[in-house]
């Protein structure tokens, strides 16, 4: 089975601090996909990356950044973490042979931002 | 307006209940539909996928597309309270399987 894995389930950070969000893949998947989820608005992208150090800007970029140094690991930043920032956090991978139809999504990491 | 509207709920129903699920869309491009379900404290599990319009039969699960009206369907026949979760749907415009566009979710309770 594909696994995606996001290190922390529940994180409490304080107005203003860095933060970092990790997410591994075990399928040596080429696509990694960094969504937040709120109540109301589903599933919103924030960066993708179709391969190492490679990105693309989602639909909600601002105030995040993201890293991939290698296939398996995908990390989302948050510079400067703000209340705003408070989200669940949803991680996925997939591989362009699989089309649309191929992503699969880490557990998530729900943030509070105080 | 967004690109996929779905109602939030919660939809609450009786065990074996035939339960019907629905987002509209205005993106006339898209072309691959899924239906997503989406445990409480889980990340979203692919549960249908259809292309272009058209039903698709899975088990007690159908999925229905109707491209005309930009309207798709997930019919859910005997509920089960296992079938309680988020129901997310989500559409593409391309196969290259990098940008998805998903509904808000609906939420759905099957009591015993």
């Amino acid at each position: 089975d594909v696994k995606v894995t996001q290190s922390s389930r529940y994180l409490v950070k304080r107005t203003g601090e860095k933060v970092f969000l990790e997410c591994v893949q075990d399928m040596d998947h080429e696509n990694m996909f960094w969504y937040r989820q709120d109540p109301g608005l589903g599933l919103r992208l924030i960066y993708f990356s179709y391969d190492v150090k490679m990105k693309e800007k989602g639909d909600i970029p601002e105030g995040y950044s993201v890293s991939r140094e290698k296939k398996e690991r995908f990390s989302l930043i948050l510079e400067s973490a703000s209340t705003n920032q408070t989200s669940m956090y949803l991680c996925a991978s997939s591989s362009p042979s699989q089309g649309p139809y191929g992503y699969t999504f880490g557990s998530g990491t729900r943030l509070t931002v105080v | 307006q967004k690109e996929v509207e779905q109602d939030p709920g919660p939809l609450s129903v009786p065990e074996g209940a035939i339960v019907s699920l629905n987002c509209t869309y205005s993106n006339s491009a898209f072309q691959y539909f899924m239906w997503y379900r989406q445990y409480s404290r889980k990340g979203p599990e692919l549960l249908m996928y259809t292309y272009s319009s058209g039903n698709k039969e899975d088990g007690r699960f159908t999925a229905q597309v109707d491209k005309s009206s930009k309207y798709i369907s997930l019919f859910i026949r005997d509920s089960q309270p296992s079938d309680s979760a988020t129901y997310l749907c989500a559409m593409s415009a391309n196969n290259a399987g990098n940008m998805l566009t998903f509904g808000g979710g609906t939420r759905l309770m099957v009591k015993p």
